[in-house]
């Protein structure tokens, strides 16, 4: 299957500050890239989905303005967390899709800590 | 409303003692099945995808089957590295966006 590497692994910050994690396809080019998040002993549930070129749609009930997902090549996507709280800290993971065969493939997660 | 339920919330299995998890969906449009395995801290690997109603796919220990309602994670004979959290998530026809269930925690003991 398809490699996909997220930047960083884990990071930690202050509240109020903003956070970007990068995820990178790295052998192939996915015109689709999901953003999810994981909080403990729970599911992984999709924020966002982003095509190659174009804005990002975002699930109900996730803030487009809080988290910014920038789609600018069809090996990178990023997502920034805006002034970011406590209540953010949460495992975020990555996939690069838009295959003939739909199958999405998944990155290492990023750790996020908010202090 | 497109659900996703996932059976049992978790396992315990002796090494080599075969069982079954199930994936139970209620979607508008299924697209295809998928299932994944998550280790703890780590992203979802890919294990199957299954597209209709009747369709098999196995790898390894492990056996994937689809029905019209339902598709079952079939393990035979397991052993400790086996041990991990599995997801399945319907793709709606609708579009290509994945819904995950809420997984089964299996741990096999040695």
């Amino acid at each position: 299957g398809a490699v996909v590497s997220q930047h960083p692994s884990w990071v930690i910050c202050k509240s109020g500050t903003s956070v970007k994690i990068e995820c990178r396809s790295l052998d192939f080019q996915a015109t689709t890239m999901f953003w999810y998040r994981q909080f403990p002993k729970q599911s992984l549930m999709l924020m966002a989905t982003s095509n190659e070129g174009s804005k990002a749609t975002y699930e109900q009930g996730v803030e487009k303005d809080k988290f910014l997902i920038n789609h600018a090549s069809l090996t990178l996507s990023t997502l920034t967390v805006t002034s970011a709280h406590p209540e953010d800290s949460s495992f975020y993971i990555c996939s690069a899709g838009g295959g003939p065969t739909y199958e999405q493939y998944f990155g290492p997660g990023t750790r996020l800590t908010v202090t | 409303e497109d659900q996703v339920t996932q059976s049992p919330e978790a396992l315990r299995l002796q090494e080599g003692e075969s069982s079954s998890l199930n994936c139970s969906y209620t979607v508008s449009g299924l697209r295809g099945l998928f299932w994944y395995r998550q280790d703890p801290g780590k992203g979802p690997e890919f294990l199957f995808t299954l597209y209709s109603a009747g369709e098999e796919k196995e790898k390894e220990r492990l056996k994937a089957t689809l029905t019209k309602k339902e598709s079952f994670l079939h393990i035979t004979a397991p052993k400790p590295e086996d041990s991990a959290t599995y997801l399945c998530a319907p793709c709606l026809n609708t579009g290509n966006q994945f819904y995950f269930g809420t997984g089964t925690s299996l741990t096999v003991i040695p």
